[in-house]
């Protein structure tokens, strides 16, 4: 059974901080990964994806991943209320039969 | 740009009935996947199809649950019959490959008495 694991929270920041996401996963020939917002009683939305090694900025977000550790983290910069919302990891499986396996999500919220 | 449409938004029904859902992805999408979301839980997948192909149902129990895809848009799945532990927010997401880049429909919140 391939897994994403996510501290499901609350992670709680006051507005302004640095909000840090993570999560796990535990097969290794995953590709691709990706972060996913979810309002309460609303649908997933992407937000980030990344494919290699390293850092990836975009706008106030920033997601990193280490292969070798299978980890993967979403950074929020400059917090705001309106970030507070569940953040969902996700990775595709390796092999012919693609499939987004998604972690059970970490509800964040951001206090003014 | 229109989003993916889901219907109905809310149903509520007894155990033991049947229900259905229906999914309309954003046009040109060719991959169409149907998930189901427990309360605190990610995303599930049930099914996912390539233009009318399902190609993954591994997931789906098909005693009760049915899928269709006809001429390759719209989808609706089915149960038939509905148990309590069927209660979940059902969604409907399109790409326009097979690909993490999925977009969400609003789902269907179904209640099960």
């Amino acid at each position: 059974q391939k897994e994403v694991e996510q501290n499901s929270g609350p992670l709680s920041v006051p507005e302004g901080a640095i909000a840090s996401l993570n999560c796990t996963y535990s097969d290794r020939v995953s590709q691709s990964f990706f972060w996913y917002r979810q309002y309460s009683g609303k649908s997933p939305e992407l937000i980030m994806s990344i494919y290699s090694n390293g850092d990836k900025e975009d706008g106030r977000f920033t997601a990193q991943l280490n292969k070798a550790s299978q980890y993967v983290s979403l950074l929020i910069r400059d917090s705001q209320p309106s970030d507070s919302a569940t953040y969902l990891c996700a990775a595709t499986s390796g092999g012919s039969n693609y499939k987004l396996t998604f972690g059970k999500g970490t509800l964040l919220t951001v206090n003014p | 740009e229109a989003g993916v449409v889901q219907s109905p938004r809310y149903k509520i029904i007894e155990k033991k009935q049947p229900v259905a859902f229906w999914c309309n992805p954003i046009s040109g999408h060719n991959t169409l996947y149907w998930y189901l979301q427990n309360l605190g839980q990610g995303p599930e997948l049930l099914i996912r199809y390539e233009n009318e192909e399902a190609v993954d149902d591994s997931q789906l129990p098909k005693d009760r649950f049915s899928a269709e895809r006809l001429k390759g848009v719209d989808s609706t799945l089915k149960i038939q019959p509905a148990e309590l532990g069927d209660s979940a927010v059902y969604l409907c997401a399109s790409s326009l490959t097979m690909s993490g880049y999925q977009y969400f429909g609003p789902g269907t919140r179904l209640l099960v008495l």
